[in-house]
């Protein structure tokens, strides 16, 4: 199984400063035939299911604010808020599709 | 408006079953692979499984912590998604979340609100 390594555990950013979680997986996740990383992340806000931000590891999901980015390839990935706003508090999950069992991260809490 | 709608949760004794179910609307549910995702009180998520397409035939795949125990299952013809938990153990306690998977880079895209499962001993 791929595990997928998130730290920190949880952070705490001023409003309008930056964010940085990273994710680490066990084994490379980039697809060979299409060279793109099946890494997706989700931001779940307390009382809601998740909800997608990023997919391939760092192309935007519609809607998404630009101030959320992904970067990475290979086993390692980052995930940034490049401004942090009050309504960004959540927690943070990395996901991988690459292969079976698909597997999440831990999760990165992000507070103010 | 595309909605994943969970149903079936509830309170059950260890050793019991439950058949949860997803239904789907607004988008077109038989090109879609279906995931259920669960989450356990105050902890991350986990895959639980997934259930692919007629031109798979229905394929499945499952987490090594629920093979055996669990059986997912569709009728598109229902626009819906079945979850069959049999042997309910307390680690199985959490919300379960119906996703909707994106064939091209297997993302999930769309998530019900869950419906919660408590097994009691």
């Amino acid at each position: 199984d791929i595990v997928m390594t998130q730290s920190p555990e949880s952070l705490a950013v001023s409003l309008g400063e930056r964010a940085t979680i990273s994710c680490k997986s066990s084994q490379s996740i980039l697809h060979r035939t299409n060279y793109k990383n099946f890494l997706s992340w989700y931001q779940q806000k307390p009382g809601q299911p998740p909800r997608l931000l990023l997919f391939w590891a760092s192309t935007r999901e519609s809607g998404v604010p630009d101030r959320f980015s992904g970067s990475g390839s290979g086993t390692d990935f980052t995930l940034t808020i490049s401004s942090l706003q009050a309504e960004d508090v959540a927690v943070y999950y990395c996901h991988q599709s690459y292969s079976t069992p698909q597997t999440f991260g831990q999760g990165t809490k992000v507070e103010i | 408006e595309m909605q994943l709608v969970e149903s079936g949760g509830g309170l059950v004794q260890t050793g019991g079953s439950l058949r949860l179910s997803c239904a789907a609307s607004g988008f077109s549910f038989s090109s879609h692979y279906m995931n259920w995702v669960r989450q356990a009180p105050g902890k991350g998520l986990e895959w639980v499984g997934r259930v692919r397409g007629i031109a798979d035939n229905y394929a499945t795949d499952y987490a090594a912590s629920v093979r055996g125990r669990f059986t997912l299952s569709r009728d598109d013809s229902k626009n819906s998604v079945y979850l069959e938990i049999k042997s309910l153990r307390t680690e199985d306690t959490g919300v379960y979340y119906c996703t909707r998977d994106r064939s091209w880079d297997d993302a999930f895209d769309l998530w019900g609100q869950g419906t919660m499962v408590t097994v009691s001993s």
